[in-house]
């Protein structure tokens, strides 16, 4: 049972913003640990959407955007695509498990 | 452009041991401060970090898998390896491997492979 927990799904028409939870604790999120987030399409193998809980990678469009609060994180998808219908996962270290770990992961479907 | 490719046997038998390899393109396992991860996917329990080698030669491991699995890479090839031994049902997974780096304050994946299917059955 993964100790990040995501919401299963959210969905949103094209155009629309949705967003995107993690809910973690005291040793991970709400630690010094940043958050990192992935997008996995269909049978393809997760890609690195966010590093660093707000940095984009090269080539990753400024409509993802990442943030952090307390033991939380989100991640916004502005001005959604039919292309961002994928699974999105979020990333950390925990202390306590002494262990990198993952979201529950959310699918994301465009209306 | 870093590329990782897994290879290895799709089946395994139950109690029997299970081997895969990474073969890394592009770049120098033992170049940066990498660590090179194997992570794996399963339908009930998602991502899950098995353990990784660093540059270095450290290793660290999940704590739930630790007393049966082993990361090494082979500098010659160019290469990672994963063993885990005594497997079962609940090792059935699609296995990747990935590079992780360490920029910010926690370590995450910059390139995986393709990802390999193992399936653990009689």
């Amino acid at each position: 049972q993964s100790v990040l927990t995501q919401p299963p799904s959210v969905s949103g028409a094209p155009g629309q913003r949705v967003t995107i939870s993690c809910t973690g604790s005291s040793s991970n999120i709400g630690s010094i640990y940043d958050v990192h987030w992935y997008q996995q399409l269909p049978g393809a193998a997760p890609k690195l959407l966010i590093c660093g809980t707000i940095n984009r990678p090269s080539g990753v469009p400024d409509r993802f955007s990442g943030s952090k609060s307390g033991t939380s994180a989100s991640l916004d998808i502005t001005g959604l695509q039919a292309e961002d219908e994928a699974y999105y996962y979020c990333q950390s270290y925990d202390s306590r498990l002494r262990a990198l770990v993952f979201g529950t992961g959310t699918k994301v479907t465009v209306l | 452009q870093v590329q990782l490719q897994e290879s290895g046997p799709g089946l395994v038998k139950p109690s029997q041991t299970l081997s895969l390899t990474c073969t890394v393109s592009g770049d120098s396992i033992i170049s940066g401060s990498y660590s090179w991860t194997w992570i794996r996917q399963s339908a009930g329990k998602g991502l899950e970090w098995i353990g990784r080698m660093r540059t270095n030669g450290d290793t660290d491991y999940n704590l739930s898998l630790t007393s049966r699995v082993t990361v090494s890479l082979d500098t010659s090839k160019n290469q990672l390896s994963l063993r885990l031994t005594f497997v079962t049902a609940a090792d059935t997974a699609v296995y990747y491997c990935a590079r992780g780096r360490l920029d910010y304050g926690s370590v995450y994946f910059d390139y995986w492979g393709q990802g390999t299917q193992v399936t653990v059955s009689s």
